[in-house]
């Protein structure tokens, strides 16, 4: 069974900070691995998603990249701002059918100010 | 485009009532998807769909029921309620085609309580 883990489980950062949110899972045979934010009480807004025949996706101040075979993902965050503050979660879609995401347990960051 | 919606935001049940949560999508989708999400539990798949009138279970199916009639609707269904089903329901669907295909996309959610 698939186990996907993020470390660390809660992160602070002073505004302004780069940072690097990890992501690993234990199969790789991956169709593809997205990154979600997830506010206080909200649903999961995606960020970026990355198919497995790629190695890293950009969004404005932030990047992904992805490792199948070390198991890997990171979330790079350049310039992190109080708005950044939110919890975020990586989600792996095996191949095979359904395209069903396992979901991390989730990094709560909080940027201060 | 309203995305994926749900209904309704927010419900408190007593054990052993039913209820049914209401899921819609805009984007002709083919794929839907109902998660539960528990306090150091995370997400997890409760029951998907492929496809109209196609179902199948995930990975918590016990004491739900699906149905999806229209490709825009998905239903979760619960037959007698149990404080186990206190949780935050998400819906979420994806295509097939476009770019980037099989991204997620999430409703706001509904917070259930069972009391």
């Amino acid at each position: 069974k698939q186990e996907v883990t993020q470390i660390p489980a809660a992160l602070s950062v002073p505004e302004g900070e780069n940072l690097v949110l990890n992501c690993s899972f234990t199969d790789s045979a991956i169709y593809n691995l997205q990154w979600f934010r997830q506010d206080p009480g909200k649903g999961l807004t995606s960020l970026l998603l990355i198919q497995s025949s790629q190695r890293e996706q950009t969004s404005g101040r932030l990047n992904a990249s992805l490792d199948k075979s070390s198991g890997r993902s990171t979330l790079y965050i350049a310039a992190s701002q109080p708005g950044d503050s939110a919890t975020y979660l990586c989600a792996l879609i095996l191949t095979g059918g359904g395209n069903k995401l396992t979901f991390g347990t989730g990094t709560q960051l909080k940027v201060e100010l | 485009n309203a995305g994926v919606t749900q209904t309704p935001k927010f419900r408190v049940l007593k054990t052993g009532q039913s209820m049914t949560l209401l899921c819609a999508q805009d984007m002709n989708h083919e794929y839907m998807y109902w998660y539960r999400q528990d306090p150091g539990m995370g997400l997890r798949l409760i029951h998907y769909s492929v496809g109209e009138g196609t179902t199948a279970k995930g990975e918590v199916p016990d004491g739900y029921n699906v149905s999806r009639l229209k490709k825009q609707n998905f239903l979760l269904g619960l037959e007698s309620a149990a404080p186990s089903q206190t949780s935050v329901y998400f819906c979420a669907s994806t295509g097939t085609s476009g770019s980037p295909y099989n991204e997620q996309f999430f409703g706001p959610g509904t917070r259930l309580t069972v009391l």
